[in-house]
């Protein structure tokens, strides 16, 4: 069955270093997203990407949040200049349609900000 | 404001045992009503979704959706330690320009005991 497989599966950086979070969707979906989990808390919309550009973000998704797609396969999440309150899990998803019941996730990244 | 509420658990039942997860949800527009299932250290896994008010059954799996009082419940039959995982409750909504994205409950943690 097709994955959308991120990597790393663990960063650690430190406070104020760029961070880019990678991911693969799966190869014939046209719709992605990228969802954060702080521990012990619920998954949050950051931002969903269609045709090369933001379709929609939340108040997360702030100046220091970036999403690109370079090359027609990898979709990444940069963060400028990371904080303390940025360690969480962040989960990529792709989606053939725009409907959320039809998205598939990654495993995630757990980022830590030391 | 689009809120869900799922009580985080832990909840403890024997092998076998009918287990019953439960969420609120308070805002109208909410359309889709989606149970995921997430091991730890892995993405969301969607289980099941169902539209309208009534039962949607698939295999040990039964969604439930109250649309008159909120409410929202995922019961397992016949419940199998592989079954221990948090179990996240999701719902899409729309609004004019289409899909608003997935609200998220805290997720349940549910644990099977031999």
């Amino acid at each position: 069955e097709p994955e959308v497989t991120q990597t790393p599966s663990h960063q650690v950086t430190q406070m104020g270093q760029e961070v880019i979070l990678r991911c693969v969707p799966i190869s014939n979906h046209l719709y992605f997203y990228w969802y954060r989990q702080i521990l012990g808390q619920k998954v949050e919309f950051l931002v969903s990407f269609y045709n090369n550009e933001i379709s929609e973000k939340s108040e997360i998704f702030d100046d220091q949040f970036s999403v690109e797609r370079p090359d027609g396969s990898n979709f990444t999440l940069k963060i400028r200049s990371t904080k303390l309150e940025d360690s969480a899990m962040y989960f990529c998803a792709s989606s053939i349609t725009p409907a959320p019941r039809d998205y598939t996730f990654g495993s995630g990244t757990r980022l830590t900000v030391v | 404001q689009k809120e869900v509420e799922q009580d985080p658990g832990p909840l403890s039942v024997p092998e076998g045992a009918i287990v019953s997860l439960n969420c609120t949800y308070s805002n109208s527009a909410f359309q889709y009503f989606m149970w995921y299932r997430q091991y730890s250290r892995k993405g969301p896994e969607l289980l099941m979704y169902t539209y309208s008010s009534g039962n949607k059954e698939d295999g040990r799996f039964t969604a439930q959706v109250d649309k008159s009082s909120k409410y929202i419940s995922l019961f397992i039959r016949d419940s199998q330690p592989s079954d221990s995982a948090t179990y996240l409750c999701a719902i899409e909504s729309y609004s004019g320009g289409g899909a608003d994205g997935l609200t998220f409950g805290k997720g349940t943690h549910l644990i099977i005991q031999p």
